[in-house]
């Protein structure tokens, strides 16, 4: 078990560019959650997958951020014509859940976004 | 939208002494509580969790819950400098996280 794993570390674009990021859960971890987190702020919650179901999306959240996670495994998030608002820290996070009260989040290291 | 909401920061409190961190939430049919330390730089780690009314302690740390008035807390005693960082309350069921308190301990 190597926890969870995010690429890339670090991207730089240009605005109007697509990105996408990969996240790999702890393996048989059946949740996953996206969040984005700015200097000084808490995670903001972005969307979160139950196995393969996206079951609850931001409404803050624009048309412009879509997230898979095809198989119930690994899960990428997608942005499209990036905005300079955009450049944050993206974290992803799984857990083990049985649909009881306990739930822990283990999270990934984050893949930091600037847009030029 | 549900919302989860903490005590403006930053906190600072001698060492030894108790840090009180606070939170309130929305959501009624929140059933469970987490919290959250968040190191500079780093990620978030799992403090705590609580999904009954009353107190929960563990070690130096103890959380407190009341659904009826909608609000979760965190007091720390023996604060030790170690404990500097960023506090993050967490509600399920999707994992909503407020904004953080950030804590300082000073020698």
């Amino acid at each position: 078990d190597t926890g969870v794993s995010q690429n890339p570390r670090h991207k730089i674009t240009k605005r109007g560019q697509n990105v996408t990021f990969r996240c790999d859960p702890i393996s048989e971890h059946n949740r996953l959650y996206w969040y984005r987190q700015t200097l000084g702020q808490g995670p903001e919650f972005l969307t979160y997958f139950q196995n393969e179901a996206q079951l609850e999306k931001s409404r803050l959240l624009s048309d412009r951020f879509s997230a898979e996670r095809p198989k119930g495994s690994f899960s990428t998030l997608e942005i499209q014509r990036t905005e300079q608002g955009d450049s944050a820290m993206y974290l992803c996070a799984s857990s083990l859940t049985g649909g009881n009260l306990d739930e822990k989040l283990f999270f990934g290291s984050g893949t930091q976004l600037s847009v030029l | 939208q549900k919302e989860v909401e903490q005590n403006s920061g930053p906190l600072s409190v001698p060492e030894g002494a108790i840090a009180s961190l606070n939170c309130t939430y929305s959501d009624r049919g929140s059933q469970s509580f987490f919290w959250y330390r968040q190191y500079s730089g780093k990620s978030p780690e799992l403090i705590m969790s609580i999904y009954s009314n009353g107190d929960k302690e563990d070690g130096r740390f103890t959380a407190q819950l009341n659904k009826a008035s909608q609000y979760v807390s965190l007091l720390i005693r023996d604060s030790q400098p170690s404990d500097s960082a960023t506090y993050l309350c967490a509600v399920k069921n999707d994992m909503r996280f407020g904004a953080g308190t950030r804590l300082t301990v000073k020698p």
